[in-house]
């Protein structure tokens, strides 16, 4: 049973355009959340996280949402640019150690 | 080179072959993990190193043989595998296994692993 759930296996964009990326967890013990971006024949990219102790992180065009009582958190991209294109994972980690558990991948495609 | 780096990036090998992957980090960086990521699945842990010792092995058969010679190398040596083992092998790196919150994990592009 997947701990972290990515439900949209792509999603499509026009250029300039707000994206959001959705992921739901089910592990309550889950206290750090990452999202990385992956190109095709390149590995993850780390791009942003947030801790259990904050609903919102932000660093530039990106925001990361968290909300602990549905165990969802969002990644939103604004304004979405054709170099956005790329795959993006959902992450989770416990308190301890450095264990991350992955969601699928969510396929996004900025159109221009 | 800089980041962390895997060779080959393409591998076929037939179910009886013995081959090796390889993942090497200049990062000066402690922990390293194999991670492997089949069609439209999640990636999965396999193996975790901190320090040269392995401190994880997440149930991967022992067809899958992990070795770590020192903290900037990585070896996984794979022998009798079986076709759904195809899949994208990715080496990763982190300063060591402390919290998350300083410990980013740096990937490498990853082997693309066909087993006839």
């Amino acid at each position: 049973d997947q701990q972290v759930k990515q439900n949209s296996p792509s999603l499509s964009v026009q250029e300039g355009r707000i994206s959001i990326l959705n992921c739901d967890y089910t592990n309550s013990m889950f206290d750090y959340f990452l999202w990385y971006k992956k190109y095709p024949a390149e590995g993850p990219t780390f791009l942003i996280s947030i801790s259990s102790i904050k609903d919102k992180n932000e660093d530039g065009r990106f925001t990361v949402f968290l909300n602990k009582s549905a165990k969802h958190l969002s990644l939103h991209i604004v304004p979405s640019q054709p170099g956005d294109s790329a795959v993006y994972f959902c992450a989770a980690s416990a308190a301890y150690g450095n264990k991350l558990v992955f969601g699928a991948g969510t396929i996004l495609r900025v159109k221009s | 080179e800089t980041g962390v780096t895997q060779t080959p990036r393409h591998l076929v090998m037939g179910m009886t072959n013995k081959k090796s992957l390889k993942c090497e980090q200049h990062l000066g960086h402690n922990a390293m993990y194999w991670y492997k990521q089949s069609a439209k699945k999640p990636l999965e842990l396999m193996f975790v190193y901190n320090f040269k010792e392995q401190t994880e092995n997440n149930s991967v058969p022992s067809r899958f043989s992990p070795e770590c010679p020192n903290s900037s190398h990585l070896f996984l040596h794979l022998h009798t595998l079986q076709p759904e083992d195809s899949a994208l092998y990715l080496c990763a790196s982190s300063q060591d296994r402390g919290a998350l919150a300083d410990n980013e994990q740096f990937f490498g592009p990853g082997t693309r692993l066909t087993v006839l």
